[in-house]
């Protein structure tokens, strides 16, 4: 069965620290990664995705992605108390069209 | 805020009966997913639909559950006979097509099995 595994289960950063937050998915076939974040009692928005191997910026956001090892992971630099969130990381191939999400992250930042 | 509208926002059954929960994607989007994401935050792909045609769906959705998404109208899922496991957050999400485009979420609807 398709498997996203995101690590850790949950982290706490202090304010204005470097959040890291890593997922892998078990599917070789998988093309495409998201990242969403979901806030305590919202639904999930997506944050970032990225489909090619290297290194997407969005303002305090970079993820990286690695296609051979089918890892990515996202950075939250300077991190702000609104970023306290569950971070999901989810996975598609160009055939299936159906998200797989992973257990999450529940980031946590301290003032 | 977003644009993909559920209702009821809370559910509340007993076991055994039926819950039904709608859903209008946003305008435009020809797909619609549903997800159940369940205390643990847990996500489970259910079913989801290109216009008014089932794409893929698991086992349990095809056993127990019914779902559409009829031309003009909102889109449905039912659970014909609710369990206590069943208790959780329904989620769904419309896109403009699936594997390269972003969800969209709508809030939910929280079913408590009793």
């Amino acid at each position: 069965q398709q498997k996203v595994q995101q690590s850790p289960e949950s982290l706490i950063v202090p304010e204005g620290g470097m959040a890291s937050l890593n997922c892998t998915s078990s599917d070789r076939n998988v093309d495409y990664f998201w990242w969403y974040r979901q806030h305590s009692g919202k639904s999930p928005k997506m944050l970032m995705s990225i489909f090619s191997n290297g290194e997407k910026e969005e303002g305090r956001f970079t993820v990286h992605l690695n296609k051979a090892s089918l890892h990515t992971s996202l950075h939250i630099r300077d991190s702000q108390p609104s970023d306290s969130a569950l971070y999901l990381c989810a996975a598609t191939n160009y055939n299936q069209g159906k998200l797989i999400f992973g257990q999450g992250t529940k980031l946590s930042i301290k003032p | 805020n977003s644009k993909v509208i559920q209702t009821p926002r809370y559910l509340v059954k007993g076991q055994g009966q039926k819950a039904k929960m709608r859903c209008i994607p946003e305008k435009g989007h020809p797909v619609v997913f549903w997800y159940q994401q369940n205390k643990n935050n847990e996500f489970k792909f259910l079913i989801n639909f290109q216009n008014q045609e089932v794409l893929q769906q698991i086992d349990m959705t095809e056993k127990r559950f019914s779902a559409e998404c009829p031309s003009n109208s909102p889109c449905s899922l039912e659970i014909q006979s609710s369990e206590a496991g069943d208790s959780a957050l329904y989620l769904c999400a419309s896109s403009l097509w699936s594997s390269q485009n972003t969800l969209y979420f709508g809030a939910g609807t929280r079913l408590s099995v009793l």
